[in-house]
């Protein structure tokens, strides 16, 4: 089954809206990571959270290792946030590699 | 800023051609990865590399393999393309051992007639 779940699938805002983006994983995990991609952009890191609350700027990143669970928080929307947010997590060993979810898509329209 | 480099944006081939896709990182890392980017968007991990090791996700097909001359280079050939490798190939670098912070580059769209 699927090991990162991302919720919703896809969300429009009012400019101006708040949303909040869930993240749940079935595994125990090391770390993760938020990233933004715009459709044929590259994917940029947001956030790399393990644990606790970060924020920077408008976007507010919690997670919760023990819960399985990271949030990505965006207040104040704008246009310019349009695009799809990916959650990663890294469960250790050796390879480091990243398990992603399927992503949110976030239109947001004046 | 750029630090992970991955050269061609984009590449067009027919059936059965090779292909190999650079990716540079300056950022010191000693870990590449490579990701593949389906059309419904889904990234899934093909490759993990660094000095010592090479790890393989075993769902890669063997026309696929990763080609390294130093710490900051991996590369990615495709011994015979097919059509289900459409897609777009990423190049990512961290430290080793996991926990640690991945930087992406753009990313390279294969497509596949």
């Amino acid at each position: 089954g699927q090991q990162v779940q991302q919720s919703p699938t896809s969300l429009v805002l009012q400019e101006g809206e708040n949303a909040e983006l869930q993240c749940n994983f079935s595994t125990s995990l090391n770390s993760m990571q938020w990233f933004y991609q715009r459709p044929g952009g590259s994917l940029i890191s947001v956030f790399y959270n393990p644990s606790g609350t970060k924020q920077s700027g408008r976007l507010t990143s919690t997670t919760v290792i023990k819960e399985r669970r990271s949030s990505l928080h965006i207040s104040s929307s704008q246009i310019t946030d349009s695009g799809t947010y990916l959650c990663a997590m890294d469960t250790g060993g050796l390879s480091g590699k990243l398990t992603f979810g399927e992503g949110t898509q976030v239109t947001v329209i004046s | 800023e750029t630090a992970v480099f991955q050269t061609p944006n984009y590449h067009v081939t027919q059936v059965g051609n090779e292909v190999s896709f650079n990716c540079k990182q300056t950022l010191g890392h000693d870990t590449m990865y490579w990701y593949k980017q389906d059309s419904k968007k889904l990234l899934k991990i093909m490759f993990s590399y660094n000095n010592k090791q090479l790890i393989v996700n075993e769902t890669v097909p063997r026309r696929f393999s990763p080609q390294s001359s130093d710490k900051a280079h991996l590369n990615l050939r495709i011994k015979s393309v097919e059509p289900e490798d459409s897609a777009v190939y990423l190049c990512a670098s961290s430290w080793t051992g996991g926990a640690y912070e991945q930087y992406f580059g753009p990313g390279t769209r294969l497509t596949v007639l």
